[in-house]
């Protein structure tokens, strides 16, 4: 499968753990994001990468979330101290350069109790 | 970022007939306006977009028509079908930043 890919799949943690995802995009996308989805929800934007400089993060990702990108490539979104408002299906996708397509992965969904 | 609205959020409609999704936009120098559609239990997957320099784009069933001084686009499905139930998203571009979404439910 040469799509995006996210790993774990799933993923429960007790609250206040702390959690690590990673997100590997198509091969030669510059731009990545992030993506929390609850159900019956429309994906709510956390952030986006291009290259490796994270361009723009939402005012509503607190400061235990966060996000990297360093050799431009694959991506890792961090949430510590785990609450269980957390618990939601994170999504990634990246687009070509000077495309305008956004391709997704399957998603970590995460679980916190 | 760009931020879209998008109505209504839910839309019930029996099988033959046409739905329509509209999406309104704030930033007006956006040049590019997209639409997902949502399976249950699956990825957004990109449906059909529009750019700037055209009012409308059809593919089979499926429409968008933009209205740049009213800064709305909207979706148009013709002839629906029961598989074309699913949770339907406009988004905002580059920041890709989506709307709420519509459960459209295509009733048999």
């Amino acid at each position: 499968d040469t799509g995006v890919s996210q790993d774990p799949r799933h993923k429960i943690t007790k609250r206040g753990q702390n959690v690590t995802f990673r997100c590997d995009p198509i091969s030669e996308h510059n731009r990545l994001y992030w993506y929390r989805q609850t159900l019956g929800q429309g994906p709510e934007f956390l952030t986006y990468f291009q290259n490796e400089a994270q361009l723009e993060k939402s005012r509503l990702l607190s400061d235990r979330f966060s996000a990297e990108r360093p050799k431009g490539s694959f991506s890792t979104l961090e949430i510590q101290r785990t609450e269980q408002g957390d618990s939601a299906m994170y999504l990634c996708a990246s687009i070509r350069q000077g495309n305008t397509e956004a391709f997704f992965g399957q998603g970590t969904r995460l679980t916190v109790v | 970022g760009e931020n879209v609205e998008q109505h209504p959020s839910t839309l019930s409609v029996q099988e033959g007939d046409s739905a329509v999704i509209k999406c309104t936009y704030s930033d007006s120098a956006s040049n590019y306006f997209p639409w997902y559609k949502q399976e249950l239990g699956k990825r957004p997957q990109l449906i059909i977009d529009i750019r700037s320099n055209v009012g409308e784009k059809k593919d089979q069933r499926i429409a968008v028509t933009l209205n740049k001084t009213a800064k709305h686009f909207s979706l148009h499905i013709t002839e629906t079908q029961p598989e074309d139930s699913a949770v339907y998203f406009c988004a905002g571009h580059p920041d890709m930043r989506f709307g709420a979404g519509t459960r459209l439910t295509v009733k048999p």
